[in-house]
């Protein structure tokens, strides 16, 4: 299976300021298409997950502007310009290059400074 | 509005049985891949299994052979038949419907703890 590895494992932030996040996969995920098959979640405290990014860099309907993604391969990171007090939760990259054996990374937890 | 509600969480012995469902609404239910992802209290997410609106069906490879899920499209209903239960099953269970690939649409979750 793919072994994905998240960085920093907590975050604290100063709302206003950026926040960046690391997650690195033990293969490759890009596909034949030129996909590079890499999705990330937010878990606001008490919530269920919430699509944020899909394919590296596309925002899920309604996630704000100040929410981007950048990678390939296996190195990718989210990246919010400017937090705000709503952006705290865990963070979590996924892979879905290897159908049938999906996996997550271990999270990163942002929080206000 | 699309809406997912799981059901059937419990308390259950180690070796017991439990059956968990997915009422889905807002969408073509049958038009979609299903699926149900874990989370192990204080813990991060694991994928479980999933199912395509095909048919076509996967799992984790620590829940192989002791879990089985199903759709009944007429019924908007996902289930997750899990048998043989393991104190390390216990957790909150989600369905998603998956879309091109993402998880688009998560359900509240249904809590489900294994101890004797």
């Amino acid at each position: 299976d793919i072994v994905m590895t998240q960085s920093p494992l907590s975050l604290p932030v100063t709302p206003g300021e950026p926040a960046s996040i690391s997650c690195r996969s033990s293969q490759s995920l890009l596909n034949s298409n030129g996909d590079n098959h890499l999705d990330w979640y937010l878990q606001k405290p008490g919530q269920s997950p919430q699509l944020l990014i899909y394919l590296v860099s596309n925002r899920a309907s309604g996630v704000p502007d100040r929410f981007s993604g950048s990678g390939s391969g296996t190195d990718f990171t989210l990246k919010i310009s400017r937090v705000e007090a709503e952006d705290v939760g865990v963070y979590y990259c996924m892979q879905t290059r290897q159908t049938g054996a999906l996996t997550f990374g271990g999270g990163t937890k942002v929080e206000i400074k | 509005e699309v809406q997912l509600v799981e059901s059937g969480g419990g308390l259950v012995k180690p070796g017991g049985s439990l059956r968990l469902s997915c009422a889905a609404s807002g969408f073509t239910f049958s038009s979609y891949t299903m699926n149900w992802i874990r989370q192990a209290p204080g813990k991060g997410l694991e994928w479980v299994s999933s199912i395509s609106s095909s048919g076509d069906i996967y799992y984790a490879d620590s829940v192989k052979g002791r879990f089985t899920i199903s759709r009944d499209n007429p019924k908007n209903s996902l289930y997750l038949q899990m048998n043989s239960l393991r104190a390390e099953d216990t957790a909150v269970y989600y369905c998603a419907r998956e879309v091109l690939l993402q998880r688009d649409y998560w359900g509240q979750g249904t809590l489900v703890t294994v101890s004797s």
